[in-house]
């Protein structure tokens, strides 16, 4: 069974900065390409960053570049999200998703996705 | 301001169909399928449609998804209250090489 665990969200002061882990299992992480999508509270989903399977490959939205790293370390399953400078428009839940190939790709969807992990920017 | 246009909400009663648009350009929708999502309050969202037209498994044939030029539809038939739920659809723009999603529409049922 696909399992996708973020954490790591939790209070932060802007300006500050913040790592997100999502936990995969039971499919091989390496073989496939993930992303990073965000909510703000009640607002629509907005999609952040993706990295290919190999980790050679990231894509980033414009409000994140520069502030925000996406990476993967295949041989802990894990994919991450480092954040820098956040702002108050940058509270929100973030999901990680899981493509259906290894390469980020016009054609493709997300059919696995995590919990969630709230982020909350404030002082 | 999503790159994709969905309204805000739309409603039925129990058994009708309802249409959801997502309204989108060249650079997006009209080169590239769509992808739509349902979301409960409070969960992470679910894949309800992918390559514009397809059905995953377990997702009943009362969904279903269309597109034509630069616009998609999803039509939910024989509306049941368990529908009530946030749709959004998504596809990548070419412009931005990434994917975009439409700002939402909030389905009620009546």
């Amino acid at each position: 069974e696909v399992q996708l665990l973020e954490s790591g969200g939790t209070l932060v002061q802007p300006g500050g900065s913040l790592r997100l882990s999502c936990a995969a299992s039971g499919f091989t992480f390496s073989n496939y390409a993930m992303t990073w999508v965000r909510q703000a509270p009640g607002k629509g989903l907005e999609w952040v960053s993706a990295i290919s399977g190999g980790g050679g490959a990231t894509y980033y939205a414009d409000s994140v570049k520069g502030r925000f790293t996406i990476s993967r370390d295949n041989s802990k399953n894990t994919l991450y999200l480092q954040m820098h400078s956040l702002g108050a428009d940058d509270t929100a839940v973030y999901f990680c998703a899981r493509d259906r190939i290894s390469r980020v790709y016009a054609s493709s969807w997300y059919a696995y996705w995590g919990q969630g992990s709230l982020v909350t920017v404030s002082s | 301001q999503s790159v994709l246009t969905q309204p805000p909400s739309a409603s039925g009663t129990p058994g009708q169909r309802v249409t959801i648009s997502c309204s989108g350009s060249s650079s997006n929708i009209g080169s590239n399928t769509v992808n739509w999502y349902q979301q409960f309050p409070g969960t992470a969202p679910k894949l309800l449609i992918y390559s514009s037209t397809q059905r995953p498994s377990g997702v009943p044939d009362r969904f279903s998804g269309s597109k034509s030029g630069s616009s998609a539809t999803l039509a939910i038939s024989g509306l049941q209250s368990d529908d009530e739920a946030d749709y959004y659809c998504s596809a990548w723009e070419d412009s931005l090489n990434h994917w975009v999603f439409g700002g939402g529409t909030k389905v009620t049922v009546l």
